[in-house]
């Protein structure tokens, strides 16, 4: 079957950089994504990686192995207001994606 | 401000009655998606849409319906709700029928069934 996994919680401390991961298992692959969402609130787009390697975006970057179904979101410099869940989520091979349950983090002062 | 609106924010319902979730963009965006987000569990897939005339089934599709008349909206029936459908729901749109854009998100629709 299809299956993402995700730490449920994570605790950092402001300032500090923290990596969530991720392992997937898809029928096929089109890629992996990561939402943030705060409580009480829509996702909203972080990355999306198709092929190996790192991509930086500012404070977060995202990092793909589809040799090992693994990903991870790398959040540096943090802040208070990066308290929120993370998503991750794989597309399949019919394009539809498979959402883990999310991360949430906790940033403390 | 372009983006995705649902309506109603929220709604407490009595099981067995008719409930209509709105949706509506202004992006022009091809493809449009509803989920359900229940604590402890992933967004799940109800219904898609990949472009005006076509929906298909998602994950999770009993006990919902869907129509897409026009490019713009959306809307998810629930024909005679029942409390395990108490739950978030958004409303998402991409522009890519295949489903490799990002995903834009409504602010959701909280349901309560009782």
């Amino acid at each position: 079957g299809q299956n993402i996994d995700q730490p449920t919680e994570m605790t950092a401390t402001e300032g500090a950089i923290v990596q969530i991961n991720c392992t997937y298992q898809t029928s096929g692959f089109n890629g992996l994504f990561w939402y943030q969402q705060h409580a009480g609130e829509a996702p909203t787009f972080l990355s999306y990686n198709v092929l190996d390697g790192l991509e930086e975006k500012g404070r977060f970057s995202s990092f793909l192995s589809r040799s090992k179904g693994y990903s991870y979101l790398l959040l540096k410099e943090l802040q208070m207001k990066d308290s929120a869940s993370y998503l991750c989520a794989a597309m399949d091979s019919n394009y539809q994606l498979i959402w883990g349950a999310g991360t949430k983090l906790i940033i403390k002062p | 401000i372009a983006g995705i609106t649902q309506a109603p924010t929220s709604q407490i319902l009595a099981a067995g009655r008719r409930m209509t979730l709105r949706c509506t963009q202004d992006m022009r965006h091809n493809a449009m998606y509803w989920y359900r987000q229940d604590l402890g569990l992933g967004l799940r897939l109800i219904h898609y849409s990949n472009t005006a005339g076509t929906t298909g089934k998602g994950e999770v599709p009993d006990g919902y319906s869907v129509s897409r008349a026009n490019t713009d909206d959306f809307p998810l029936t629930l024909a005679s709700a029942v409390p395990s459908q108490t739950s978030v729901y958004f409303c998402a749109s991409s522009d890519s029928g295949t489903g490799t854009g990002e995903l834009f998100f409504g602010e959701g629709s909280r349901l309560t069934v009782l």
